[in-house]
């Protein structure tokens, strides 16, 4: 596609509850990153995946967050029991390497989750 | 673990000034350095990237320069637009992001 595309883009849930947001890729991006943006904050890293592999999983705030690149291409972010403090908006990016390094991040426009 | 500090927090000022945002980061062993800009309820707009082996970037009214000794960028914004307001990111390789600048440009 022409950018990174991400649903749903507001997500209201219970206390409790389980969410899951998908983030497509630009086309052919093999890298993806995952980050987690609290009001007035800057991102914070979640996770990141070059094609299938998730190859950093440190910035997962617990085990009930869960993240999933299955084909290399679509991801999903699973949030199990969600908690108050799981608010915040969720950004994905993608990116393909470039002169060795990691390349040009672009990004979604996020999927904001309020947990009531 | 890398740190990176972005200074000043905010800033406002009329249009027409030259502006200064300032980047520091604590490991200069990195790839690249990005600058983005975030509007509010937006996504990161991608504004600068600047490769290790590269000093400067420039598009149109930005230009921003790397210092990977001193572990330092600096963001240039010239002749400023009240649509230049916006809050100011800059990241290095993927994974930190400074807290950023949040300017606002008056007319």
């Amino acid at each position: 596609g022409a950018g990174v595309s991400q649903s749903p883009r507001y997500k209201v849930a219970k206390r409790g509850q389980d969410v899951a947001l998908r983030c497509d890729p630009i086309s052919g991006h093999v890298s993806l990153f995952w980050y987690q943006q609290a009001l007035g904050q800057g991102p914070e890293f979640l996770t990141y995946f070059q094609n299938e592999a998730q190859l950093d999983k440190s910035g997962l705030p617990s085990d009930r967050f869960f993240a999933e690149r299955p084909e290399g291409s679509v991801s999903t972010l699973k949030i199990q029991r969600t908690q108050k403090e799981d608010s915040a908006v969720y950004l994905c990016a993608s990116s393909s390497p470039l002169a060795g390094g990691p390349g040009e991040l672009f990004f979604g426009e996020g999927s904001r989750l309020t947990v009531l | 673990k890398q740190e990176v500090t972005q200074i000043p927090a905010a800033l406002s000022v009329p249009e027409g000034e030259n502006l200064v945002l300032n980047c520091s980061f604590t490991d200069s062993a990195i790839y690249n350095l990005q600058w983005f800009r975030q509007d509010p309820g937006k996504g990161l707009t991608s504004l600068l990237l600047i490769q290790s082996s590269q000093r400067e970037q420039t598009s149109g009214r930005l230009n921003a320069s790397l210092d990977k000794s001193s572990g330092r960028s600096t963001l240039y914004i010239a002749a400023s637009q009240p649509g230049d307001s916006a809050t100011y990111l800059c990241n290095t390789d993927k994974l930190i992001f400074g807290t950023g600048t949040r300017l606002q440009v008056f007319p």
